[in-house]
């Protein structure tokens, strides 16, 4: 049962346009949603995240929009550059409790932006 | 100056066989994970510890051991390797603040098995 989901296996925008990438989840208990990026033979690196009490976080020409509602969130990346072709993972998780966290993933998205 | 290091990067090995991955960071962490990817790219938890006690275990086999010697270090020991073992294993280590912590990632190590 895969709670985090990536319909979008992969994703081609033109430099200098916007990329739009998409997640939706089902489980209403996740309350905190992060974007990670990652590049072949290298693990996945920290891009940004948004709390449920939130629906937008930006930071430079990356935003994050969460609609609780529909249980889906959009990472806007603008604007684009060939430096950001990579896989896009967005992760969920919730207050487990405790000392530590667990990530729940979805499959990632391929972003090809073209020179 | 790698935050979080794993070793080997890549390990070819037979059926049967057992096998060790290391995982140290120098972030100052108490929490570090082992995440496995699989053939169809799903980047699913497997354990969790803080400060070298185990908290999270996602219905792993038990031929899955990890060993935290201390907490910048969690080791990953698989016994009896299946060919379904194959994947690409993720150490992590993260800083809890409030359940709000941002996972920090390592390389990666490729296990093939043969």
């Amino acid at each position: 049962d895969q709670q985090v989901k990536q319909n979008s296996p992969s994703l081609s925008v033109q430099e200098g346009r916007i990329s739009i990438l998409n997640c939706d989840y089902t489980n209403s208990m996740f309350d905190y949603f992060l974007w990670y990026k990652k590049y072949p033979a290298e693990g996945p690196t920290f891009l940004i995240s948004i709390s449920s009490i939130k629906d937008k976080n930006e930071d430079g020409r990356f935003t994050v929009f969460l609609n609780k509602s529909a249980k889906h969130l959009s990472l806007h990346i603008v604007p684009s550059q060939p430096g950001d072709s990579a896989v896009y993972f967005c992760a969920a998780t919730m207050n487990y409790g405790g000392a530590t966290n667990k990530l729940i993933f979805g499959t990632g998205t391929l972003l090809a932006v073209q020179p | 100056d790698t935050a979080v290091s794993q070793t080997p990067k890549y390990l070819v090995t037979q059926m049967g066989n057992d096998k060790s991955i290391k995982c140290e960071q120098n972030l100052g962490h108490d929490t570090m994970y082992w995440y496995k990817q699989d053939s169809k790219k799903f980047l699913k938890i497997m354990f969790s510890y803080n400060n070298k006690e185990l908290i999270i275990n996602e219905t792993v086999p038990n031929r899955f051991s990890p060993k935290s010697p201390d907490k910048a270090h969690l080791n990953l020991h698989i016994n009896s390797l299946e060919l379904g073992d194959s994947a690409v294993y993720f150490c992590a280590s993260s800083q809890p603040g409030g359940g709000r912590d941002e996972q920090f990632f390592g390389p990666g190590t490729r296990l093939t098995v043969l």
